[in-house]
């Protein structure tokens, strides 16, 4: 079965610091993995995607992740925080049916 | 672009009453999918649909029912609402399910059972 785990619920980050979201998934086959942000009160919007080929992958508003077979892990990352960053971010495995992790809240610090 | 539209955005239910929660695409996507929000548990499928006249049940299908009333339209029914079922919905449509494609999403249905 299909699985995530974000092991951090919260995580409080000053402007200007990077970020680092962690994602372990459990998957089957080659996993297609996505990261997406839920702003208060918003719908989930998709930050990036892996579906094959490089494993470094670069989304949008500065976000990238890493692909890690090795560790069944797909973090997210973004060098310098800024105060709209601050929301909840959803890891989610899956091709026919996404399963989603519990998400982990990002607090921004002036 | 409307996107992917859900209706109502609000709702309080009283135990035991009935209500469908709307959802429609304008993108021509072929799947769509019903989701709940719970705090600390992220999204869990309830119910979703790979095509047009097609339906099937997720991870969490108790207590809700669903209709794929054309390509556009994939609604979502609680015939006697109870209080486990206070959360968050959302619906999600996909171009394919069987492809490398992202899924998009409304803006969620806030729905309390009192």
């Amino acid at each position: 079965a299909q699985s995530v785990t974000q092991p951090d619920i919260h995580i409080t980050v000053s402007e200007g610091a990077s970020l680092e979201l962690r994602c372990n998934y459990s998957y089957g086959a080659t996993p297609y993995l996505f990261w997406y942000v839920q702003s208060p009160g918003q719908g989930l919007q998709l930050l990036l995607k892996y579906f094959s080929g490089d494993t470094l992958v670069q989304g949008i508003k500065g976000f990238e992740a890493e692909f890690k077979r090795s560790q069944s892990s797909f973090n997210l990352r973004k060098p310098s925080v800024h105060w709209s960053d601050a929301a909840e971010y959803f890891c989610a495995v899956g091709l026919f049916k996404l399963s989603f992790g519990a998400g982990t809240t990002v607090t921004v610090r002036a | 672009n409307a996107g992917v539209t859900q209706t109502p955005k609000f709702q309080v239910l009283k135990t035991g009453q009935s209500m469908t929660l709307q959802c429609a695409q304008d993108m021509n996507h072929n799947s769509m999918y019903w989701y709940r929000q719970d705090p600390g548990m992220g999204l869990r499928l309830i119910y979703y649909s790979a095509s047009e006249g097609t339906t099937d049940k997720g991870e969490v299908p108790n207590g809700y029912n669903v209709s794929r009333l054309n390509k556009r339209e994939f609604s979502l029914r609680l015939e006697s609402a109870a209080p486990s079922q206070t959360s968050v919905y959302f619906c999600a449509s996909r171009l394919y399910m069987d492809m490398n494609t992202e899924a998009f999403f409304g803006q969620g249905t806030r729905l309390t059972v009192v």
